[in-house]
């Protein structure tokens, strides 16, 4: 089954560091230009970040840069986000969405972790 | 630049058509062709509806379209089936970044 599937999410202090993980299945991740994206209670969707097949180009949002970084291990097929400074309003459902090369769209997406931060 | 305006809420009975705006700027919306929508349904995953502005993913029905004016993009969803009730969000490249629309909720009457 073609999926993705994030993990690492919890429940982390104001200030504290969380690192979340999307891992491929029945597709090469390799192949494909990732993004993350999440949704706080009660919102909207936000776009955090993209990287490209090879990591060379990388985009974040001014919300999390300086803070979150993206990274990938295509040989492991799983996709990253170090999240830093982590602030109350960062507080979020956080998905893991496959950049479909048509338009910037997104085609798959995962199940999304769950992140709370507070004290 | 923020977040694209929709709507927050849309309407029709069924087999009637509803119409979603996602207004932008011309350095999103009005300087690309890149206008997605997604179907949300809560507690589900989000999904792909159109793409490029009016292209439709495959597995979509033709009863959903898309358009653009200007900075002005918008979904169409004709003959509303009680399925197509649930969040919709409009997204837009933008020199390095996407963003979101604001999201409207649509609802079957």
């Amino acid at each position: 089954e073609v999926q993705l599937v994030e993990s690492g999410g919890g429940l982390v202090q104001p200030g504290g560091s969380l690192r979340l993980s999307c891992a491929a299945s029945g597709f090469t991740l390799s192949s494909c230009h990732m993004n993350w994206v999440r949704q706080a209670p009660g919102q909207g969707l936000e776009w955090l970040s993209y990287i490209s097949i090879r990591s060379e180009a990388i985009y974040y949002a001014d919300s999390v840069k300086g803070r979150f970084t993206i990274s990938r291990d295509n040989a492991k097929n799983s996709l990253y986000l170090q999240m830093n400074s982590l602030r109350d309003e960062d507080t979020a459902v956080y998905y893991c969405a496959r950049d479909s090369g048509l338009g910037y769209a997104m085609d798959l997406w995962g199940q999304g972790t769950t992140v709370t931060v507070s004290s | 630049q923020s977040a694209l305006t929709q709507p927050p809420s849309a309407s029709g009975s069924p087999g009637q058509s509803v119409t979603i705006s996602c207004t932008g700027t011309s350095s999103d919306v009005g300087g690309y062709n890149y206008v997605s929508w997604y179907q949300h349904h809560p507690g589900r995953v989000p999904k792909l509806m159109i793409y490029e502005v009016n292209k439709r993913p495959s597995g979509v029905p033709d009863r959903f379209s898309g358009s653009k004016s200007g900075n002005t993009a918008s979904l169409t969803v004709s003959g509303l089936q009680a399925e197509d009730e649930a969040d919709y969000y409009c997204s837009s490249y933008a020199d390095k970044k996407e963003f979101f629309g604001t999201g409207t909720k649509v609802t079957v009457l």
